[in-house]
């Protein structure tokens, strides 16, 4: 199986700021590779797929980057509504493994 | 527009069974490989079981193998999870998720989950 890591576990941030999260594979997963974005209560939201397309209506504040096995998901401008937990998964074979996520959360 | 609608969660003992529907809607439903993905409470996303569009394939996690049955039923645009012998280590909300193609499971659509609670 694949395995997923992220760093940090969490970190805390101000409105604002330029935040990235990093996910590594134990194994290549060539583009397979999607982040999710969770607020406390809520269902999961699709923000990026093939390492680095936005879902739809997701804003452009949203980055991310990296192929194999490190990839990164950046938040240029940091606003309220972005604290959540972000998730990263590989959807290159089963079983589709998550990362163990990145809660942001206020300074 | 996509909506997925989970029920069929309540509290079950251990040892129990429950089946979750998923009903689907504002897509081409036989054309999109489905999944349920759970949560159990205060933790993360695990993926559980993906289902191709036809419903000839299938996927469980090691965590459930034997356990669980995902099917579907196209023409009724609806997902199932049949759940037996279900642990403690089940609880958790179930999220059904839509895949990207007949046999694609990266999710870009969420339902907002049933919860499921295995206690005594």
């Amino acid at each position: 199986d694949i395995q997923m890591t992220q760093s940090p576990s969490s970190l805390s941030a101000s409105v604002g700021d330029r935040v990235t999260i990093t996910c590594r594979a134990s194994q290549d997963i060539n583009n397979y590779l999607a982040w999710f974005q969770q607020k406390p209560g809520k269902a999961p939201k699709s923000l990026i797929y093939a390492v680095s397309s936005l879902q739809s209506g997701v804003p452009s504040k949203f980055s991310a980057s990296g192929s194999g096995t490190d990839f990164s998901l950046t938040i240029s401008s940091l606003q309220p509504e972005d604290f959540a937990t972000y998730y990263c998964q590989q959807f290159k074979s089963y079983p589709f493994t998550f990362g163990p996520g990145t809660k942001v959360d206020v300074k | 527009e996509v909506q997925l609608l989970e029920s069929g969660g309540g509290l079950v003992e251990p040892g129990g069974s429950l089946k979750l529907s998923c009903a689907a809607s504002g897509f081409t439903f036989s054309g999109y490989a489905m999944s349920w993905v759970r949560q159990a409470p205060g933790k993360g996303l695990e993926w559980v079981s993906g289902v191709g569009g036809s419903g000839s394939v299938t996927y469980h996690a090691d965590s459930v193998k034997g356990r669980f049955t995902i099917s579907r039923d196209n023409s009724k645009s609806t997902l199932y999870l049949q759940m037996n012998s279900l642990r403690a280590e089940d609880t958790a909300v179930y999220y059904c998720a839509k895949g990207c193609d007949t046999l694609c499971y990266r999710v870009d659509h969420w339902g907002h989950g049933t919860l499921v609670t295995v206690s005594s």
